[in-house]
């Protein structure tokens, strides 16, 4: 059974570039939730998508969008790239709603 | 939204020695969560645990619903468990996980 999977591992972009983070969840799970991980802080909510709508979203701009396509895998876009995004993405999956949520390894994003 | 506080902030144990993390949450929850964070940043799950008592292996987790707080134990630590512990929780509304600022534990051989 295969867990969450993200690609890809790491990434160098440049500011005002734009990147797309891809997530696979975990056979069986339907909701797709994102975070970002700061150096030395807790994951932060960014959203979490089901049934391929965007069902909540955190305290993060526009510049920062979603998909989930109808096989439950989902991508995370950020458009104008700062220095600040540089961070861990983070995908977790889950089946509905207040069930535990499985984690990704992540992907590293570095923004110069 | 619901605060989510972790104690203690670091813990250096000598391996084989007991410990216990502390999660303070201020709101009830309808999901918590315990995790292991390892060197290359993966989360891995350790307890899902929204009330009572759970155990694995040299672990166990205690929720106390009511009393808005959950003890993760560790018993006969090994180097290996060395890395950040993360509490985390589900709350009212809220489909996210609120993550708490974590307990950066290292065990020394």
């Amino acid at each position: 059974d295969a867990g969450v999977t993200q690609s890809p591992t790491h990434l160098i972009k440049t500011r005002g570039q734009q990147v797309t983070l891809r997530c696979s969840p975990k056979s069986g799970h339907d909701t797709v939730s994102w975070y970002q991980q700061a150096l030395g802080q807790g994951p932060q909510f960014i959203f979490q998508y089901y049934e391929e709508e965007e069902r909540q979203r955190g305290n993060f701009p526009d510049r920062f969008s979603g998909h989930q396509f109808p096989n439950y895998s989902s991508e995370l876009n950020v458009n104008a790239l700062l220095l600040g995004d540089s961070a861990l993405y983070l995908c977790a999956s889950s089946l509905w709603v207040y069930n535990e949520q499985f984690f990704g390894p992540g992907t590293r994003l570095t923004v110069l | 939204g619901i605060q989510v506080e972790q104690s203690p902030p670091d813990l250096i144990l000598q391996e084989g020695a007991n410990s216990t993390l502390r999660c303070n949450f201020s709101d009830s929850v309808n999901n918590l969560q315990w995790f292991h964070q390892n060197p290359w940043g993966q989360l891995i799950n350790l307890f899902y645990i929204p009330s009572g008592t759970k155990q694995n292996g040299r672990l166990s987790a205690t929720t106390v619903a009511t009393e808005r707080y959950s003890l993760l134990y560790i018993s006969s630590s090994q180097t290996t468990d060395s890395g950040v512990y993360f509490c985390a929780v589900e709350s009212g509304n809220d489909y996210k996980l609120s993550f708490g600022a974590g307990t950066t534990v290292t065990v020394r051989a």
